[in-house]
């Protein structure tokens, strides 16, 4: 089975300041990872990907996230947060080893990031 | 600019009602997805679609149906919407059968339904 933990609910941090939002995975083969956003009122929206290759991965607004197999973490940061983040943020991942309909992707429970001014 | 649209944002339905929400896409996908959304849960997968007239269930299909007609069209079925029903509800969709698989998914602006 593959499981996916966000464990923090809420995350604050001031404007200015850099943030993380942790995720870590469980999965019995190779993980494919991902996080989405969700803004108010909207759908969610890709940010990055990690499938294979660099552990650290860049995607969009300036996110990256960092892979670690030792510590099965996928930990999202921003060296500087803006207001404009402000959202609610999910992991997800999928076991390369799953097949049939429990291969398709899990998510996580999402943690609000609220960037103060 | 690719988009998923449901018709509706806000619904309110009574108990005992067939509800109908709608998705469609406008990217030529093949594959189209049904989640659900509450608080502390995440998103769990109601159904799936990876071609016309075919489905599969996800992981919470128990009092919910599914149409996929025409490809561009995924709609998610209430038979008898009761209370427990009441949540946001997402669509999406995928270049790939499998999301996850590598290609990123496209959702919809969510439905949030009420039922009383």
């Amino acid at each position: 089975a593959q499981s996916v933990a966000q464990p923090e609910d809420q995350v604050n941090v001031a404007e200015g300041n850099p943030l993380t939002v942790k995720c870590t995975y469980s999965v019995s083969g190779n993980p494919y990872l991902f996080w989405y956003v969700q803004y108010p009122n909207r759908g969610l929206q890709f940010l990055l990907k990690y499938i294979t290759g660099d552990n650290l991965v860049k995607g969009s607004y300036g996110f990256e996230a960092e892979f670690n197999k030792s510590q099965t973490s996928f930990h999202l940061k921003k060296p500087s947060a803006l207001v404009s983040d402000s959202a609610l943020y999910f992991c997800a991942v999928r076991d390369e080893l799953l097949s049939g309909s429990a291969r398709q992707l899990t998510f996580g429970s999402g943690t609000q990031l609220t960037v103060l001014p | 600019d690719v988009k998923v649209t449901q018709s509706s944002r806000y619904l309110v339905k009574r108990t005992g009602e067939k509800v109908f929400l709608e998705c469609v896409q406008d990217m030529d996908h093949e594959n189209m997805f049904w989640y659900r959304q509450d608080p502390g849960l995440g998103l769990r997968l109601i159904y799936f679609s990876y071609d016309v007239k075919m489905k599969e269930k996800g992981d919470i299909p128990e009092g919910y149906s599914v149409s996929r007609e025409k490809k561009e069209r995924f709609s998610l079925i209430l038979e008898s919407a009761s209370t427990n029903q009441t949540s946001m509800y997402l669509c999406a969709s995928s270049l790939d059968p499998v999301l996850g698989a590598g290609t990123e998914a496209f959702f919809g602006q969510g439905t949030r339904l009420t039922v009383v």
